[in-house]
């Protein structure tokens, strides 16, 4: 079946540094990739969308410049949290559809700002 | 604006009886459904999906239900395990499109 690999699982960090988070589809090819991030008993709030090669459409409210998305191959995309703030702790979940496939989601990323 | 809505956060059942764990929409313009399982710190695991072109779908102990003209769809699990036990959303999205929105969750506990 298909698998979605997301790594790290988890990464502490210190405010104003910035964190990358992969995501990589393993034996499918990943047109579309999703990002979402959850907090503490609450529900998947999409934050993007990305098509391979093209740029990222962000959710209203999503700050494009502090969530850097790219989508370079049919099996990696990237977030990056950039100059991150305690505020951006939160849970980070990748979720990547290709044809014929639907949607897979990763194991998720717990990010921690210290 | 939550088109896609899950009334109850949390649902404690018997081990062995039925589950029910309800979610209802507001936008018309979907037409598929999924749900999902989640463990705490772990990315949702698909359970059963439902096509608006029908009202029912089985799959093994899980089967879903699709009311159109209520706009309600339902998960039944049956017999429910203490392995069940884990938050439940339910997902809605047009087939032309591709984003998934998902309900708030339900945390389902079946008792040994």
């Amino acid at each position: 079946g298909a698998v979605v690999s997301q790594h790290p699982s988890w990464v502490i960090c210190k405010s104003g540094t910035s964190v990358k988070i992969e995501c990589r589809s393993l034996d499918f090819q990943a047109t579309t990739m999703f990002w979402y991030r959850q907090f503490p008993k609450q529900s998947l709030m999409l934050m993007a969308t990305s098509n391979e090669g093209s740029k990222a459409t962000y959710e209203q409210g999503v700050e494009k410049d502090k969530f850097l998305i790219n989508h370079a191959s049919l099996t990696l995309s990237t977030l990056t949290v950039t100059s991150a703030h305690p505020e951006d702790s939160s849970f980070y979940i990748c979720s990547a559809r290709g044809t014929g496939y639907g949607y897979t989601f990763g194991s998720g990323t717990r990010l921690t700002v210290v | 604006d939550q088109q896609v809505k899950q009334n109850s956060p949390s649902l404690s059942v018997q081990e062995g009886r039925i589950s029910i764990l309800n979610c209802d929409y507001t936008n018309s313009m979907f037409d598929y459904f999924l749900w999902y399982k989640k463990y705490p710190a772990e990315g949702p695991t698909f359970l059963i999906s439902i096509s608006s072109i029908k009202d029912k779908n089985e799959d093994g102990r899980f089967t879903v239900f699709l009311n159109k003209s209520a706009k309600h769809l339902s998960l039944h699990i049956v017999p429910s395990q203490p392995g069940d036990s884990a938050v439940y959303f339910c997902a809605a999205t047009k087939t032309s499109g591709s984003r998934l929105t998902f309900g708030e969750g339900t945390q389902l506990t079946v008792n040994p």
